[in-house]
């Protein structure tokens, strides 16, 4: 069946090293993408999306790529801070409204001082 | 504060005993939804609502009601709680098609 996932279960990065956390998804209808962030005993908070017809969203010290070749996306953090450990995951959608989000398991990223 | 809002945070309880985790938004979002989160699966969604007095079932609707009278609340009910419905419960919102809003989690122990 269709599927997100994630590459790596665990990210281990120097404060101050670029971060990059990587996500699979076999939908190739899907058109919508998101990446959250998940803090210890708190909710996924929002940290940027993307929609298919682009390829590079960037925010404040993230960026996201989207590969729909392949069917990768990944969230690039720039100069990763020990704020920024956390567990990261990536959603899509192929509907226009928000009823079929699937979520991928989650990157656990420790960000060592 | 924009936010969602879930009660209660905790809960142990036991096997059939009915219980109600309330969720709250106050984004005036239309939509809202139920998700349980386990170790290893990632979120999967219980039940949504894309407006008041329409609800459908997500992936694992099974064990699980909600209700949507009013546009800001939509609770989550166990008519008889079971030890596999022991999980980390988030409650989401959003307008149709943006980023949703999640709520802080209600961690659920059924013995």
């Amino acid at each position: 069946g269709e599927s997100v996932g994630l590459h790596l279960p665990t990210l281990s990065v120097q404060e101050g090293d670029n971060s990059i956390i990587n996500c699979a998804y076999s939908n190739s209808a899907s058109d919508y993408f998101i990446w959250y962030k998940q803090e210890s005993g708190k909710g996924p908070q929002f940290i940027i999306d993307i929609r298919s017809n682009m390829d590079k969203r960037q925010g404040q010290r993230v960026t996201v790529l989207l590969n729909k070749t392949v069917k990768h996306l990944s969230l690039q953090i720039a100069a990763t801070q020990p704020g920024d450990s956390a567990v990261y995951f990536c959603a899509e959608t192929a509907q226009p409204n928000n009823n079929d989000m699937r979520f991928g398991a989650g990157t656990r990223l420790t960000v060592k001082p | 504060e924009a936010q969602v809002t879930q009660n209660p945070r905790y809960l142990i309880t036991v096997t059939g005993k009915k219980l109600t985790v309330t969720c709250s938004q106050n984004m005036n979002h239309e939509y809202m939804s139920w998700y349980r989160q386990d170790p290893g699966l990632g979120l999967r969604q219980i039940y949504y609502s894309m407006n008041v007095e329409v609800t459908d079932k997500g992936d694992v609707p099974e064990g699980y009601k909600v209700s949507r009278k009013e546009k800001r609340n939509f609770p989550l009910i166990l008519e008889s709680p079971s030890p596999n419905q022991t999980s980390l419960y988030f409650c989401a919102s959003s307008t149709y098609s943006n980023e949703q809003f999640f709520g802080p989690g209600t961690r659920l122990t059924v013995l």
